[in-house]
């Protein structure tokens, strides 16, 4: 079965720091890895997603993650964060192939807090 | 364009009574998914659906039932809520195959509170 974890609840950090926001995965072959954010109130944002090609993968409002395939994981970071960053983080797999769209599988969520 | 949109965006139901969420997609998105959030429990799937007249169960289908009788519409039905429905609702759609079809765009969401 697959499976998304993120390992923290929260993760605090003081604005201009850096922001990571950790995730690892369970899935069989090369799945597709996601990010998205929820601001108060607000539906899931798409941040970022990995299909194929560079480890490294850039998104929305400076944000990039890093996928590792030896360990399974999918980090979020940001090398200046902001007050405004602050909202919930969830990382989404999915496997890959035709007959998977219901099969998108998100992990439990990591609150950001960012302090001025 | 306004993207994904759900109504209503709050209700108070009691329990045994039923409500249909109705989500709405301008996009000509090829499927669409019905969530709910929990607290520390991420987004579970309830139904989804691959086209227009076609749905299909999720991870946590029981006490629900969908429709799509338009493509650009996904009505999400509780026949008989129960207090363990109370959660938030999410509606998403994504483009068809070959067109991004991995990537799924969010509505706003339903709070629905079950007495």
């Amino acid at each position: 079965a697959q499976s998304v974890a993120q390992p923290e609840d929260q993760v605090n950090v003081a604005e201009g720091n850096p922001l990571t926001v950790k995730c690892t995965y369970s899935v069989s072959g090369n799945p597709y890895l996601f990010w998205y954010v929820q601001y108060p109130n607000r539906g899931l944002q798409f941040l970022l997603k990995y299909i194929t090609g560079d480890n490294l993968v850039k998104g929305s409002y400076g944000f990039e993650a890093e996928f590792n395939k030896s360990q399974t994981s999918f980090h979020l970071k940001k090398p200046s964060a902001l007050v405004s960053d602050s909202a919930l983080y969830f990382c989404a797999v999915r496997p890959r192939g035709t007959d998977s769209w219901g099969k998108l599988q998100f992990g439990a969520g990591t609150q950001v807090v960012v302090t001025p | 364009n306004a993207g994904v949109t759900q109504t209503p965006k709050f209700r108070v139901l009691k329990t045994g009574q039923s409500m249909t969420l109705l989500c709405a997609q301008d996009m000509n998105h090829e499927y669409m998914y019905w969530y709910r959030q929990d607290p520390g429990m991420g987004l579970r799937l309830i139904h989804y659906s691959v086209g227009e007249g076609t749905t299909a169960k999720g991870e946590v289908p029981d006490g629900y039932n969908v429709s799509r009788l338009k493509k650009q519409n996904f009505l999400l039905g509780l026949e008989s809520a129960a207090p363990s429905q109370t959660s938030v609702y999410f509606c998403a759609s994504s483009p068809g195959v070959g067109q991004g079809e991995e990537t799924q765009y969010f509505g706003p969401g339903t709070r629905l509170l079950v007495l």
